[in-house]
Formats: structure tokens, sequence, C-alpha cells
């Protein structure tokens, strides 16, 4: 399995609070991605980076803000958590920018 | 229309049976092809890359018909430990986002 972890791996936090999801890589891939995973939905693309400092905007990036300062760590806050954003939080590295491997997942629950 | 779209589930077969999975996808442009496997409350884990000669990995082929962009997953001699959601899987792009079909649930009864 690729050397990625998530933390913390479940979460309980209130409306209107800053929550940051770490993503730490050994692989030293050069992409990595935040998806989130709600039923109906998927998963869907919220932001990716594709180097050190280098990041886009996926499809659902309205509150949503990342950081990318070394190769292994890819940080993603919610500015303001809300009961919407309620959801299980994927993140995958990628070496060659196709095959996509994910991380364990993150368990966020806004109350 | 959604960007790929697969076989609806679940699918409830039993051990030994052979099943196959459909996925239809709307972005000729796209370039990479993958079936995920995802267990409940886990993370999709790759199962394999789909390519245009077609591939093979023990009990599992996939095929790829780029013409009707199309890919499909068969599954030999299905096994308890098969039962799982099947996510068909496209890339645009080297570096681009993933766009995930709904998956298809796959229940493998004794």
């Amino acid at each position: 399995d690729a050397g990625i972890t998530q933390s913390p791996r479940h979460k309980v936090t209130e409306t209107g609070t800053p929550v940051t999801l770490r993503c730490h890589q050994t692989e030293n891939h050069r992409y990595m991605y935040w998806y989130r995973q709600d039923p109906g939905h998927g998963l869907r693309l919220i932001h990716y980076s594709y180097g050190v400092k280098d990041t886009d905007k996926g499809e659902v990036s309205d509150g949503y803000s990342v950081s990318r300062s070394k190769t292994e760590d890819f940080l993603l806050t919610l500015e303001s958590a809300t009961s919407s954003q309620t959801s299980v939080y994927f993140c995958a590295i990628s070496d060659s920018g196709f095959e996509q491997y994910f991380g364990p997942g993150t368990r966020l629950t806004v109350t | 229309r959604k960007e790929v779209e697969q076989d609806p589930g679940p699918f409830n077969v039993p051990e030994g049976a052979t099943v196959a999975f459909n996925c239809t996808y709307s972005n000729s442009a796209s370039q990479s092809f993958f079936w995920y496997r995802q267990d409940c409350r886990k993370e999709p884990k790759l199962l394999m890359s789909v390519y245009s000669s077609g591939n093979e990995d023990g009990r599992f082929t996939a095929q790829l018909n780029r013409a009707s962009q199309y890919i499909s997953l068969l599954i030999r001699d299905s096994k308890l430990s098969d039962s799982a959601t099947y996510l068909c899987v496209v890339n645009g792009w080297e570096g681009g986002k993933l766009i995930f079909g709904q998956g298809t649930e796959l229940s493998v009864k004794p």
C-alpha cells in the first residue's frame, strides 16, 4: 500500500469553527488531491496540488482552502465549518498524474 | 448526462458465478481508465487500469472500447471476498482529477 496517512481519522466539530485536515505521504509523489464522498454524489474533487505551493480548485472548492508547503504534506482547511461539510474526506496521491492512491479517510461531522 | 455512468446495482450472485459490470463515459478526450474497488467505509483501492487492448489480472478482465466510450469489468469464479462496490473511473489529463462513477455494489453469496 502507498505510504499515505490522514489525520485526524475522526472529528466532530461545531458549526462555525475552523477545521484542518492533514494528509501526509512518504512516497515523494508529485500530485496530491482532496476528495469528499457523500451518499448519492460519489467522490468529488475539492482541491489538488501539482507541486509544492502549486494548487488548484476542484469541482466543490467553495468553503475550503488548501496549502502545500512541503512535498509530503497537503492540508485541507474548512474556514468556517457548516453542516453541509459533514462528509468523509479522502486524500489521494499520484506519481504519474494518472493512477491515484487513496488514504484511509477522515470522517468529519459538523454539528 | 453524468460524465461516468455505471450499471445500477446491487448485483447479488452465488459463489463461482461470472459477473460483468459496464460503464460509459461522456468525454471522448479522456485518456486513462480504471476500475477501483471500495469496501464499506474504506478508501477506494485501485483494482486495475484499463488499456485499449484489454487486460487481464487473474480472475479479472477489463475491456475498453474508445469508439463506443465504454468500459467493462468481468469477474470470473466470484469469491465471497469480491463483495464490494466497484467504481468505474476516468482521468482526463495528466495530474487531472479522477471522475468517478456512482459505483456498482456486488454481493457474492455462499
